[in-house]
């Protein structure tokens, strides 16, 4: 079945860091590609997505690129501020399935310090 | 994209008693899912709902334990019955399906189980 390996956190980085979070994917058909991210006591926002190779999903300063040679999705980010500080989680879906099912990878706890 | 909102978005309860937990979004939507969110860990699909059928369990949850509603387009409950501690959990519900995106999740509702 689908599934998804991401970056074991935590993840610790000072303010204005490069941050790089690995995800990759194992799926039988061409997945969807998505991070969300989910903030303290929150539940979880789409951060960014990607629905075809070579697609780059942008937001906040997030980039992803789809990589199908590699069956990646690493989410960076050029300079993190202390608000970034979250968890974040990769997920795809099967857009030719019907049941729209999302499968997540573990998630990355990311802590910013100023 | 869409509002969801969940209610209580808290609540600590006695052991061996049944605690409903509402799903409202602001438009319709084909499928409702709800998900568990275990300390620190991803989350995990309990069920599909389809307005008009018998929501879909996934392996490892029954409907005896978790039933749910789903009586419009826009509404959806997810009861917990004859908690134990193990349940304490973050139950978070999602909507999409046909026409979205991806799926958009609601805050969460953080429960404790005495």
């Amino acid at each position: 079945g689908d599934s998804v390996t991401q970056m074991e956190g935590p993840v610790t980085l000072s303010e204005e860091a490069f941050l790089t979070i690995n995800c990759t994917y194992t799926a039988t058909g061409y997945p969807s590609l998505f991070w969300y991210v989910q903030y303290p006591g929150e539940g979880l926002q789409l951060l960014l997505k990607a629905t075809k190779a070579d697609d780059k999903g942008s937001n906040k300063g997030f980039e992803a690129t789809y990589r199908k040679e590699t069956t990646s999705f690493h989410l960076e980010k050029g300079s993190v501020q202390v608000s970034d500080s979250a968890v974040y989680f990769c997920a795809l879906s099967d857009p030719r399935g019907s049941n729209y099912k999302l499968t997540f990878g573990k998630g990355t706890l990311l802590t910013v310090n100023p | 994209s869409a509002v969801i909102s969940q209610k209580p978005s808290r609540d600590i309860c006695q052991r061996g008693t049944s605690l409903t937990i509402q799903c409202q979004v602001d438009s319709q939507v084909t499928m409702m899912f709800w998900y568990r969110q275990q300390p620190g860990q991803s989350l995990t699909l309990i069920a599909t709902a389809n307005q008009g059928s018998e929501a879909t369990y996934e392996s490892g949850f029954v409907i005896d334990k978790f039933p749910i509603s789903r009586p419009n387009l826009t509404f959806s409950t997810l009861t917990v019955s004859n908690m134990s501690p193990e349940d304490s959990s973050i139950y978070l519900c999602s909507a999409g399906g046909r026409g979205w995106e991806t799926q958009y999740f609601g805050p969460g509702t953080r429960l404790l189980v005495l």
